[in-house]
């Protein structure tokens, strides 16, 4: 099964660059691979999806080296209200199962 | 267009009970997925419907079921609750279906928050 692998935390502060990896293996070949974003209490939100190289859209920018072993999603000058959860979610090559990650909290701090 | 709606919100059992959730998507929505959340597990996919076939299925054990109806509303049933079922359960629509292509983007409900004494 797929196997992802994110840092558990991250601290920013306001204006900063945030780079978020997520590790994946063993996922489907022509699959996306995709980030969501989660506030508490309420259900993750889609931020971007991305195949391969650099996917850019209002709110981040998705980075996918060609073996598609990793993909950092980066989240330019954040502000407080980026504080949440992001998980990267995946597709398993075998299975077809959705995989998400662990989940990376980001607190930005003023 | 009105997003994902999940009912009831919160809900308590004990052990041995069962549970239906019910979750309606997005209107035009014929994908509907559910997912667990746990603080030790994080999200884990528990199955996909489209147009009331269920296309894909997590690891979770038998007790845990679902089904679809024609107007694409969904629910989620666990029989025989038991401690560790207490959870967040998560409901997803998208567009299409994505487990036999490429995967599309999926709108969340708030959830409901089971805890299961």
């Amino acid at each position: 099964l797929a196997k992802t692998t994110q840092p558990i935390s991250m601290d920013s502060y306001e204006g900063q660059e945030v780079n978020i990896t997520c590790s994946h293996n063993n996922i489907a070949t022509n699959d996306y691979i995709t980030w969501y974003q989660q506030f508490p209490s309420q259900g993750p939100r889609f931020i971007i999806q991305g195949y391969k190289t650099k996917v850019t859209n209002e709110v981040a920018s998705l980075f996918i080296p060609a073996d598609r072993k990793s993909s950092t999603l980066s989240l330019p000058r954040v502000s407080l209200s980026d504080t949440a959860v992001y998980y990267c979610l995946v597709v398993d090559s075998n299975t077809g199962k959705l995989i998400f990650g662990q989940g990376t909290t980001l607190q930005v701090k003023p | 267009k009105a997003g994902v709606t999940q009912t009831p919100r919160y809900l308590i059992k004990t052990r041995g009970q069962q549970v239906t959730l019910s979750c309606s998507p997005i209107s035009g929505h014929r994908s509907v997925s559910w997912y667990q959340q746990t603080p030790g597990q994080g999200l884990q996919f528990l199955f996909e419907y489209f147009s009331e076939t269920q296309r894909n299925k997590g690891n979770f054990p038998g007790r845990f079921s679902g089904r679809q109806f024609s107007n694409s509303r969904s629910e989620m049933n666990v029989s025989t609750l038991e401690l560790g079922d207490s959870a967040l359960y998560l409901c997803a629509s998208s567009s299409l279906f994505g487990l036999a292509g490429l995967y599309n983007e999926q709108f969340f409900g708030p959830g409901t928050r089971l805890t299961v004494l």
